[in-house]
This record gives structure tokens, sequence and C-alpha cells, in this order.
């Protein structure tokens, strides 16, 4: 089936730092990506989507200048945590929704956890 | 707005015992429903994928129901076993495989 991957898997940083985390769709194209968050003992909620060559669209109480998402290419899509504090801390999970050839349907990353120090 | 609540919870069975996870969704407009399974500090695993043409998908003592109508989903465990302690995740995948959203999970705990 398909693959996608998210790297780096751990991350821990200093507050103030910038971190980038990526999300790759190994044996298919991806239109589309989502990003999702997920604070310990919570479920997973949606920060935004990513669109091949154009802006991102972030869900409401998600800043867009925190959180910058490129997604250059049909393989690839990053999430940098800019100035990231303790309470960015959380399990970033990326999902990529296939293209034609695969089947219209979404396959999700193993997440990144990040922990800000 | 989508809204997907899972009950129960928690839950938590002796070894070999048959059970049930619930899903429901407020919006019957979906793409398909995934459910995964989550270890303590890991990822995701995805266990079974149901199309929004689908009334139920099986893997192996796993078998997912989906009632799109009543905005309802199952996942039934059949003889459980104490490596199936984990958090189940229902997620709802909506029109055009667009976002996904998910339930908060059912913790389940098998004891020996």
């Amino acid at each position: 089936g398909a693959v996608v991957s998210q790297h780096p898997s751990w991350v821990i940083c200093k507050s103030g730092t910038s971190v980038k985390i990526e999300c790759r769709s190994l044996d298919f194209q991806a239109t589309t990506m989502f990003w999702y968050r997920q604070f310990p003992k919570q479920s997973l909620m949606l920060m935004a989507t990513s669109n091949e060559g154009s802006k991102a669209t972030y869900e409401q109480g998600v800043e867009k200048d925190k959180f910058l998402i490129n997604h250059a290419s049909l393989t690839l899509s990053t999430l940098t945590v800019t100035s990231a504090h303790p309470e960015d801390s959380s399990f970033y999970i990326c999902s990529a929704r296939a293209s034609e050839g695969v089947g219209e349907t979404q396959y999700f990353g193993p997440g990144t956890r990040l922990l800000v120090l | 707005k989508q809204e997907v609540t899972q009950i129960p919870a928690a839950l938590s069975v002796p070894e070999g015992e048959n059970l049930v996870l619930n899903c429901s969704f407020t919006d019957s407009a979906i793409y398909n429903l995934q459910w995964f399974r989550q270890d303590p500090g890991k990822g995701l695993t995805s266990l079974l994928l149901i199309q929004s043409s689908q009334r139920e998908q099986t893997s192996g003592r796993l078998n997912a129901s989906l009632d799109k109508s009543s905005g309802r989903s199952t996942l039934y465990i059949a003889a459980s076993q104490p490596g199936d302690s984990a958090t189940y995740l229902c997620a709802v995948i909506g029109p055009n495989a667009g976002k996904s959203t998910f339930g908060d999970g059912t913790t389940l705990t098998v004891k020996p």
C-alpha cells in the first residue's frame, strides 16, 4: 500500500528555536496533505490543509505565522514550527491524499514527536 | 461541522472476551471511515478502512461496520488478547477524501 514518511520521528529543541518537520509520500503523488496535532491524552486535531503550489489553509485558532507550511512538490510538505515554546510540545502527524492511480484516500504518516525545553 | 464521538472512553476486559467499540458521527456526507490503533507514545496504525459505499470490512479478529444513514460505526474485536491493549481511534474522512475528523478514542485494556 501507499506509504507516507515523516522526518524526524523525534525532536527535542530549546525554546525559541525553529523546527522543520517533513512529510513525504513515498510511492504516490499527493496534491493535498494535511497536518494534525495531538496533545497528550487528546485526540488528533487538524491544523492545516496543504495544497501543492498554493498557500495552506489553516484551521481556526492555528497561527499561520507560527506554523509555516510549504508544499513545494507533489511528494513533500514541510511544517516549520517557528520560535517554538514548551506549549508547542506535541505529536504532529501528516496525511497525504493520493491523486489518481492509488485511489482517492488518505494515508497517514507515523508522526513526529516534538519536545520543546 | 463534523463531530465524532467514541464510546466508551475506556474499557477493561478479561482476555478472550469479544468486545465492541462504538463511533458515531454527525454528518453522514463522508468519504470513508477509518479505524486506527495507537500505542502509548506511538503513531497511528491503520486497522480497517471502510469506503462510504461499503457496510463492513474484516481483517483477522477485527470487523468494522458502517451505517452511514445512522452515523455509526462499530469495531468488533474477537477473542481479545493483552496485545490488543491500546487506544483505538475512529476517523471520518470528509467528501472528496478531504480532511479527517477524529474521535477522542477508546482506551482498551485487556487483562491476562
